[in-house]
């Protein structure tokens, strides 16, 4: 059965950084783009950024440029998200999601960051 | 603001059909396949519709897509309870280099 499981998610003041963690499970992780997507409370979804299966294509939304960094290990079927200089608009629940038929064919239950002072 | 523009809402009595458009521009839908998710609050998005209009493994033919143009649309036939939902359409937009959602579509079932 195919699993995403998210991790990582906390509370952590402006400035700071935290680094989320997607294990992957259930399918053949090294052959899909991964993508990490947020949704912040009373909004809609948000895509963060993707990575191609071996890492080496990588697009960001334009908000987090220079501040989150996404990275994957294959042999440990371990997708992250590297979160620095977090600002109060940060705040969401951040979706691992996985490629394949469009992105986003199957999804993690979510990790919720809270960035407040 | 978003780049691609939903209804904020739809709603229709069980049985009926309900429609969700979603607009975009010839960067992001006139380009690329369109896809729709569905999402519950508190539970994972799913994966309704891709490639405009196929659906996925598991998904009832209740649900339809279709594109043309610089639109996209949802069909939900035969509403049902469950349906209650978010629908968000999405695609790749080729001048932001970044794959991008609608606001969403809030559907209620009267």
């Amino acid at each position: 059965e195919l699993q995403l499981v998210e991790s990582g998610g906390g509370l952590v003041q402006p400035g700071g950084s935290l680094r989320l963690s997607c294990a992957a499970s259930g399918f053949t992780f090294n052959t899909y783009w991964m993508h990490w997507v947020r949704q912040a409370p009373g909004k809609g979804l948000e895509w963060v950024a993707n990575i191609k299966e071996d890492g080496s294509v990588i697009y960001y939304v334009d908000s987090v440029k220079g501040r989150f960094s996404i990275s994957r290990d294959n042999a440990k079927n371990s997708l992250y998200l590297q979160m620095n200089s977090l600002r109060v608009e940060d705040t969401a629940v951040y979706y691992c999601a996985k490629g394949g038929l469009a992105p986003g064919d199957s999804w993690g239950q979510g990790t919720l960051v809270t960035v407040s002072s | 603001q978003s780049v691609l523009t939903q209804p904020p809402s739809a709603s229709g009595t069980p049985g009926q059909r309900v429609t969700i458009s979603c607009s975009g521009s010839s960067s992001n839908i006139g380009g690329n396949p369109v896809n729709w998710y569905q999402h519950l609050p508190g539970t994972a998005p799913k994966l309704l519709i891709y490639r405009n209009n196929e659906r996925p493994s598991g998904v009832p033919d209740r649900f339809s897509g279709s594109k043309s143009g610089t639109s996209a649309s949802l069909a939900i036939s035969g509403l049902q309870s469950e349906d209650e939902a978010d629908y968000y359409c999405a695609a790749w937009d080729d001048s932001l280099s970044g794959y991008i959602f609608g606001p969403g579509t809030k559907v209620t079932v009267l």
